[in-house]
């Protein structure tokens, strides 16, 4: 079958960092997003990784490892408004999401 | 530039009625996928559509349909309301089909079957 892993709730404080890992077992892996979604919002696309290594925009890094099937999202300097929902997805011959990982940030 | 809009924003039903609900994709994007998104459950996959033909499809019933225009707007079609079809149903659109694609959302239409 196909399954994504990641925790379903993280906390931190304001200014920490915080990783999120996600692990993959899919039939077919072209590469894995992230995804943000604030509640009662719609997801937006934080970044891809095709390829092992590291992804950084801004405050927000990606991770890939495809020998291990497995993937972070790191989240430095947090402020309030990252507290939200952050989804990985593989995408195959479709996009296969994750259930997500609740993040709250607390002053 | 206009993101993906979709219409309505809520919709209220009953078991056994049929729903459509309506994407229109970010200009240029030629490809729109659907999603259904339960509460506290990561988005599902339902359709893609590419150059108006079907170009995948999620592991959901025949209830399901979907099709795309020649403007590249999309309609989903649901029939037969069952209540576990109460979600949010997400569009999305890309400018292509695969790849390093990047989905953009639309807001969703929230959908009550009682």
């Amino acid at each position: 079958g196909q399954s994504l892993e990641q925790p379903s709730e993280v906390t931190a404080v304001e200014g920490a960092i915080v990783q999120i890992n996600c692990t993959y077992q899919t039939s077919g892996f072209y590469g894995l997003s992230w995804y943000q979604q604030h509640d009662g919002g719609a997801p937006t696309f934080l970044s891809y990784n095709a390829l092992d290594g590291l992804e950084e925009t801004g405050r927000f890094s990606s991770f890939l490892s495809r020998s291990d099937s497995y993937g972070y999202l790191l989240l430095q300097e947090l402020q309030m408004k990252d507290s939200a929902s952050y989804f990985c997805a593989v995408r195959d011959d479709k996009l296969i999401f994750g259930a997500g990982t609740r993040l709250a940030v607390h002053p | 530039d206009a993101g993906v809009t979709q219409s309505p924003t809520h919709l209220i039903k009953t078991r056994g009625q049929q729903v459509t609900l309506r994407c229109s994709p970010i200009s240029g994007h030629k490809s729109v996928s659907w999603y259904q998104q339960v509460l506290g459950q990561g988005p599902q996959f339902i359709f893609q559509y590419y150059e108006k033909e079907e170009r995948g499809r999620g592991n959901f019933p025949d209830r399901f349909s979907a099709r795309q225009f020649p403007n590249y707007s999309s309609e989903l079609n649901v029939n037969a309301l069952l209540l576990g079809d109460s979600a949010l149903y997400l569009c999305a659109s890309s400018p292509w089909t695969s790849g390093a694609e990047t989905q953009y959302f639309g807001p969703g239409t929230r959908l009550l079957v009682l």
